[in-house]
């Protein structure tokens, strides 16, 4: 059946670190993946976008990759701040289905100063 | 520029009751989406309309509908409310297809069905 893993619920990291995210999918062909920060009680906002002919994409101290062989996607989030602790969803998007994301179930993000 | 706006916030409903939510997307947007977050399941996608015509629906029962009018906003309904349709529920619009731009969610309908 079609899966979409988000492998850690939780990470707990220290200020100035690199977080690192893992999204891992299994029996689907995506398109396209995207991922996304959730507060509590807001709805997620959309941070990176990445095509699946694409390796690699950067946005500030954001860096996202795309590995179509490891069927996975990692998350960077450079030099982490405690403004930064929220829960981080990936979603893929399969070509065809127009606005149906299909998500994990989040990692929670802690940044200790 | 204004973001996309549901309301109401917070809804309390009584089993068997039906419940409408509202979402007007960012000006422009002619795609709106709709899912259902619960701790247990996370996010689900529930139908998507684009022009007022439905181009995609998820897997829920027919209880679960929605429309979209000429202006772009849309509502969602649901019928005979369940205890287990307590949920946050997410609307979210894209400028084109989703693709390209990401999509833009709303704070949510937080609904209780006591």
């Amino acid at each position: 059946s079609q899966k979409i893993e988000q492998n850690s619920e939780a990470l707990n990291i220290q200020e100035g670190k690199t977080a690192t995210l893992t999204c891992n999918y299994t029996n689907y062909s995506p398109a396209y993946l995207q991922w996304y920060r959730q507060d509590p009680g807001r709805g997620p906002v959309f941070l990176l976008l990445i095509r699946e002919n694409e390796k690699e994409k950067r946005k500030e101290r954001l860096k996202v990759t795309f590995d179509t062989t490891l069927k996975q996607s990692l998350f960077h989030i450079t030099a982490s701040q405690p403004a930064d602790s929220a829960t981080y969803l990936c979603a893929f998007q399969q070509w065809g289905s127009q606005g149906n994301l299909i998500f994990g179930k989040g990692t929670k993000l802690s940044v200790k100063p | 520029k204004a973001g996309v706006t549901q309301t109401p916030r917070y809804l309390i409903k009584t089993r068997g009751q039906q419940v409408t939510l509202s979402c007007s997307p960012i000006s422009g947007h002619r795609s709106v989406s709709w899912y259902q977050q619960t701790p247990g399941q996370g996010l689900q996608f529930l139908f998507e309309y684009f022009s007022e015509t439905q181009r995609n629906k998820g897997n829920f029962p027919g209880r679960f509908s929605g429309r979209q009018f000429s202006n772009s906003r849309s509502e969602m309904n649901v019928s005979t409310l369940e205890l287990g349709d307590s949920a946050l529920y997410l609307c979210a619009s894209s400028a084109g297809p989703g693709q390209n731009y990401g999509y833009t969610f709303g704070s949510g309908t937080r609904l209780t069905v006591v």
